[in-house]
């Protein structure tokens, strides 16, 4: 049965640093690998989609990249603002269907 | 603005009440799915509609009920529930089930507290 594990749990950092967050999963028999975001009380809005055969998917600041054969994926948050806290969650399908599997996310605080 | 609509955005409940959750996309999809989430804690998988049938049960209680009318409607038909199933209620979509270059779509959810 696939797991996914976030680290770390909750990341705090000034305003402008880089940082970068972690996702592993067990199973790398997958067909692609999601990043959400979600504010307090809020739905997930879908950040980046990496299909298996990619490497890395980039979108303004954030860029993740995908390392199936060690099953590993990773996000990197460019120069953070305060707006980018929230949690982030990354998923994965469940033996190649579409239902998802999540991590229990990084909860990011970043202080103006 | 999500392309998935869930109504209500709140909703609290007596355990002897039923009341019925919705949810609406106009994307085209053809899968739909219905996730609980409790506080602090990732989402989980309750049900999954394609093409209007029900294709994955996660052994959710009889208690919640799903429907699929058409392509572009979800139910969650709620009675007798209990207070730890108060949570929040996302639905979402993708162009089908077991693409796996296509992204699922969430809603807002909808929160739900039991009395």
């Amino acid at each position: 049965k696939q797991e996914v594990t976030q680290i770390p749990a909750a990341l705090s950092v000034p305003e402008g640093e880089n940082l970068v967050l972690n996702c592993s999963f067990t199973d790398s028999a997958i067909y692609n690998l999601q990043w959400f975001r979600q504010d307090p009380g809020k739905g997930l809005t879908s950040l980046l989609l990496i299909q298996s055969s990619q490497r890395e998917q980039t979108s303004g600041r954030l860029n993740a990249s995908l390392d199936k054969s060690s099953g590993r994926s990773t996000l990197y948050i460019a120069a953070s603002q305060p707006g980018d806290s929230a949690t982030y969650l990354c998923a994965v399908p469940n033996s190649g269907n579409t239902p998802l599997v999540f991590g229990k996310g990084t909860r990011l605080s970043v202080i103006a | 603005d999500t392309e998935v609509t869930q109504t209500p955005k709140h909703l609290v409940m007596g355990m002897t009440n039923k009341k019925s959750l919705k949810c609406e996309q106009h994307m085209g999809h053809r899968a739909m799915y219905w996730y609980k989430q409790k506080a602090k804690k990732p989402p989980e998988l309750m049900f999954v509609y394609s093409y209007e049938k029900l294709s994955i049960n996660e052994s959710v209680p009889s208690r919640f009920s799903p429907e699929c009318p058409n392509s572009s409607l979800l139910n969650l038909h709620l009675h007798a529930l209990q207070p730890e199933d108060s949570a929040l209620y996302l639905c979402a979509s993708s162009p089908l089930q077991g693409a796996g270059n296509q992204p699922q779509h969430f809603g807002d959810g909808t929160r739900l507290s039991i009395l």
